[in-house]
């Protein structure tokens, strides 16, 4: 079984500085999908970011930016130019496309809180 | 209306009551499943169906049951209730080329207390 494991329970960081998650994951397969996840107090989940495992690139949405290091099964989510908005819970996910049925399987998240 | 609509949105409820929550979809999906959220903890697999013959159980089973009436409905059941079962409980839904996508459609989500 595959694990996702979120080493930050809660950070903290002033408005407009740059913010990074950690996420490390244990798998021994291949051919996977990682994704991170936002829950604002709204506890809508929304989707942030994505990255196939086989693609070497890291992904970039805006101000959302990974670092997939696959040997060392660790993908990062950093936050530039911060804002109020993004207070949220972020949770760190994989799926395993082999496997497809059990849909994904979550870290236990990181409360991020942004200060003005 | 929202794709995944889950009720209720919030209950309390007192130890040894039976207890359904409900979830219903317009996106057309095979794959629903249901999750349930603590703090640290995140969110743990309880059950998932592929389709109305199709059920399984997830990461945290014991205590409940689920019933996928059609394609479109999945719902989930705690036959008596205990309090460790209070949580944020979340249907959601996916085809598997969305999955690969991260394409997992959420419910609102139902707050489940449990005293």
């Amino acid at each position: 079984a595959q694990t996702v494991t979120q080493s930050q329970p809660e950070m903290s960081v002033q408005e407009a500085e740059t913010v990074t998650l950690s996420c490390t994951y244990d798998t021994s397969e291949s051919n996977y999908y990682l994704f991170w996840y936002k829950q604002p107090p709204s506890r809508q989940m929304i989707l942030v970011i994505r990255q196939e495992a086989y693609k070497q690139q890291n992904a970039t949405e805006n101000r959302f930016s990974v670092n997939f290091q696959k040997a060392a099964k660790s993908f990062s989510l950093k936050i530039s130019d911060s804002q109020l908005g993004d207070t949220a819970m972020y949770f760190c996910a994989f799926f395993y496309s082999g496997g497809g049925a059990d849909g994904l399987t979550f870290g236990k998240g990181t409360h991020l809180i942004i200060q003005p | 209306d929202a794709d995944v609509t889950q009720t209720p949105r919030n209950r309390i409820t007192k130890t040894g009551k039976r207890i359904m929550l409900e979830c219903s979809q317009t996106k057309g999906h095979d794959r629903m499943y249901w999750y349930r959220q603590d703090p640290g903890l995140g969110l743990r697999l309880i059950y998932y169906s592929f389709d109305v013959k199709d059920i399984n159980k997830g990461e945290i089973s014991d205590g409940y049951s689920v019933s996928r009436q059609a394609q479109a409905k999945f719902s989930l059941s705690l036959e008596s209730a205990i309090p460790n079962q209070t949580a944020l409980y979340f249907c959601a839904t996916s085809d598997l080329t969305g999955l690969a996508r991260g394409e997992l459609f959420f419910g609102e989500g139902s707050r489940l207390t449990v005293l």
